[in-house]
């Protein structure tokens, strides 16, 4: 039962390195999206997808970029890091249907430092 | 825009009931979910109410919705040591996008 796998789990960055969060699901689920965890603020949700080769922004999506080149993979990539992206990332995914997307199903984070 | 708010913090002793509030302000919004985070996890679902109920009850879980107010309340009955955790009122609107509260952090003291 894996469901919705992420990794790394920690990384530890500088400022202006590159990286690539993975996300991995197995639930044949059509919406995959990535949010920010931060104390105080909830989570923010960054970029989504509703099926291979569409993607969207969410509500803070600067400084990051995803592709969705297959159901089951949805990466986050930052370009340059910055010091503000330090935080706690969630990949989430869910099944569509006519009312939207449903139960979000959640991997166990990924805790980004960046120095 | 949509904003949903949490108080941050609640403390109740192992037995006692714990009351969890949120507002919302989408009213559009069809479905209203709470999420629990236990440390170093992932949110997973608790339960969840449509737009068109008033309440919900789950075992332990009751589910209140004010739709006038845009409120939203989660009570659990007879908390214990492992209700504590963060736990997250978030809606949905149908345009694919969730909004999550802040998180209420539930210590339960024994």
């Amino acid at each position: 039962n894996a469901g919705v796998t992420q990794t790394p789990k920690f990384q530890v960055l500088k400022t202006g390195q590159s990286m690539t969060l993975q996300c991995a699901q197995d639930m044949n689920h059509e919406y995959m999206s990535w949010y920010r965890q931060d104390p105080g603020m909830g989570l923010r949700l960054i970029h989504y997808s509703v099926g291979a080769g569409i993607t969207d922004q969410g509500e803070v999506p600067n400084g990051y970029n995803v592709s969705r080149s297959t159901t089951e993979d949805f990466p986050l990539r930052l370009l340059s890091a910055a010091p503000s992206q330090t935080s706690v990332y969630f990949c989430a995914s869910s099944f569509t249907g006519l009312a939207g997307a449903g139960e979000l199903f959640f991997g166990e984070g990924s805790r980004l430092t960046v120095l | 825009g949509e904003d949903v708010e949490q108080s941050l913090f609640l403390s109740v002793r192992e037995g006692d009931s714990s009351v969890i509030n949120c507002t919302y302000t989408d009213s559009s919004s069809t479905y209203l979910y709470w999420y629990k985070q236990e440390p170093g996890a992932g949110l997973q679902l608790l339960t969840y109410i449509f737009s068109n109920m008033d309440m919900k009850q789950d075992q332990r879980l009751t589910v209140l919705l004010n739709k006038k107010d845009k409120h939203l309340s989660l009570r659990i009955a007879d908390t214990q040591t492992g209700d504590s955790a963060i736990y997250f009122c978030a809606e949905y609107s149908g345009t694919y996008k969730y909004i999550f509260g802040t998180g209420t952090r539930l210590k339960v003291l024994a």
